[in-house]
């Protein structure tokens, strides 16, 4: 059983529209990531976010994303007016106080644009 | 240069067989490594860890070399269940994972 759910599992979204994907921790954690992997290509750093704010971005990150963790519980990954080349799996992930610790994956959300 | 750097592969072996993997890293600011396993369109899952000293989980064994800023990945009596996409990963010590394009590693009967 994954310690992250995401939702959806899969996501098909016209073109220009805004998509929400989410994060729901089993266990109160605070150290949460957003990685991408586009088919056939490696998994990409987005973001981390610690303690409800963002610690460190990658170039990917641009104004067309954002990260928020709304109610304390889900952790949420908005992506707007978004383009094909979105298309991807995006893949939460949940870390400790402990950097040196390995991450753990939830099974990811497939977001295909039309 | 890429930060991580895997093996090309595709690595196609006998059940059986001993088959090792290799990685190199650009930053020597890494502080943590790791071997994750994906399967295809699934998410990344833990392997091990790697420590300097070197570790060993059953079939599997890994290495690190800081000097040489190189990680390795030895699986031995391979399984056809083994077959997988193979992920070198390295974090910094602000916790961001940054991953090699993966080695494919299938095992035939």
């Amino acid at each position: 059983e994954p310690e992250v759910t995401q939702t959806p599992s899969h996501q098909v979204t016209q073109m220009g529209q805004e998509v929400i994907l989410r994060c729901v921790p089993i266990s109160n954690h605070l150290y949460f990531y957003w990685y991408r992997q586009i088919l056939g290509q490696k998994v990409e750093f987005l973001v981390s976010f610690y303690n409800n704010e963002i610690s460190e971005k990658s170039e990917i990150f641009d104004d067309q994303f954002s990260v928020e963790r709304p109610d304390g519980s889900n952790f949420t990954l908005k992506i707007r007016s978004t383009k094909l080349e979105d298309s991807a799996m995006y893949f939460c992930a949940r870390g400790t106080a402990d950097r040196t610790q390995p991450q753990h994956f939830g099974d990811g959300t497939r977001l295909s644009i039309l | 240069r890429k930060e991580v750097e895997q093996d090309p592969g595709p690595f196609n072996v006998p059940e059986g067989a001993t088959v090792a993997f290799n990685c190199t890293y650009s930053n020597s600011a890494s502080q943590s490594f790791f071997w994750y396993r994906q399967d295809c369109r699934k998410e990344p899952k833990l392997l091990m860890s790697v420590y300097s000293s070197g570790n060993e989980d059953g079939r599997f064994t890994a290495q690190l070399n800081r000097a040489s800023q190189y990680i390795s990945l030895l699986i031995r009596d391979s399984k056809l269940s083994d077959s997988a996409t193979y992920l070198c990963v390295v974090n910094t010590n602000a916790g961001k994972s940054t991953f090699g394009d993966g080695t494919t590693l299938t095992v035939k009967p």
